[in-house]
């Protein structure tokens, strides 16, 4: 499977600043998404980053908030802007291999805390 | 839309318990199921799957049946260990958008 790393692994920011979250793959792929884990809650799908095209958003994620790029096959970034404690939680990045086979692999998570 | 619900945690069990977290799902068409495990620490990793009715996916010593006329995808495992000790969650996948959805996630505390 494919391996993905983000960058950074933890981050502690001020309210009202912005933080751009990197997710690298040692392959291509043709689908990336972003995912929040809130604490102690479930993951819920932000946006499918799209290559060479803008992303797709879920309801309740809009693009102001989380700019989203995917410049080409391998590499994606999130920056949540704008931030405030409410947006403290685990963003994950995960890639589908162009397999056939449906699995999503996740990166290791950014763990974000805004004071 | 689609949803998945799996039972509250914590689960405790004892080392060689047998384990099973329910999970069921709501969705339109005909899902993919998998079950996801995050251990303490770690990133979320691929457990198991099944795509399409009756069909078992297993690893690890971890099995679950997909069963269509219940809407069921229960985790089971014959004798737990204390390096299972991890937070379970079990996903769908339906569509051609390759979204998943997620359940709330159950924790799994094994004692010796």
């Amino acid at each position: 499977s494919a391996v993905i790393s983000q960058k950074p692994s933890r981050d502690i920011c001020q309210r009202g600043t912005s933080l751009t979250i990197q997710c690298q793959v040692d392959s291509q792929v043709t689908m990336m998404f972003w995912y929040r884990q809130q604490p102690g809650q479930s993951l819920t799908l932000i946006a499918t980053a799209n290559q060479g095209s803008e992303a797709t958003y879920e309801s309740g994620f809009v693009i102001d908030k989380f700019p989203i790029s995917r410049p080409n096959l391998t590499f994606s970034t999130l920056t949540v802007s704008n931030m405030s404690p409410e947006d403290s939680s685990i963003y994950l990045c995960s890639v589908e291999e162009p397999t056939g086979r449906y699995e999503q692999y996740f990166g290791p998570g950014t763990r974000l805390t805004v004071t | 839309g689609n949803s998945v619900t799996q039972m509250e945690g914590p689960v405790t069990l004892s080392e060689e318990a047998f384990l099973t977290i329910n999970c069921t799902y709501t969705a339109t068409g005909y899902p993919s199921l998998f079950w996801y495990v995050q251990y303490p620490g770690e990133g979320l990793q691929l457990l198991l799957k099944a795509t399409k009715a009756d069909d078992k996916g297993s690893n690890k010593g971890f099995e679950a049946t997909y069963r269509k006329e219940t809407t069921s995808f229960h985790l089971e495992k014959g004798s737990v260990q204390v390096s299972d000790s991890a937070v379970y969650f079990c996903a769908l996948m339906s569509g051609t958008a390759s979204k998943l959805t997620f359940g709330t996630g159950t924790r799994l505390q094994v004692t010796l």
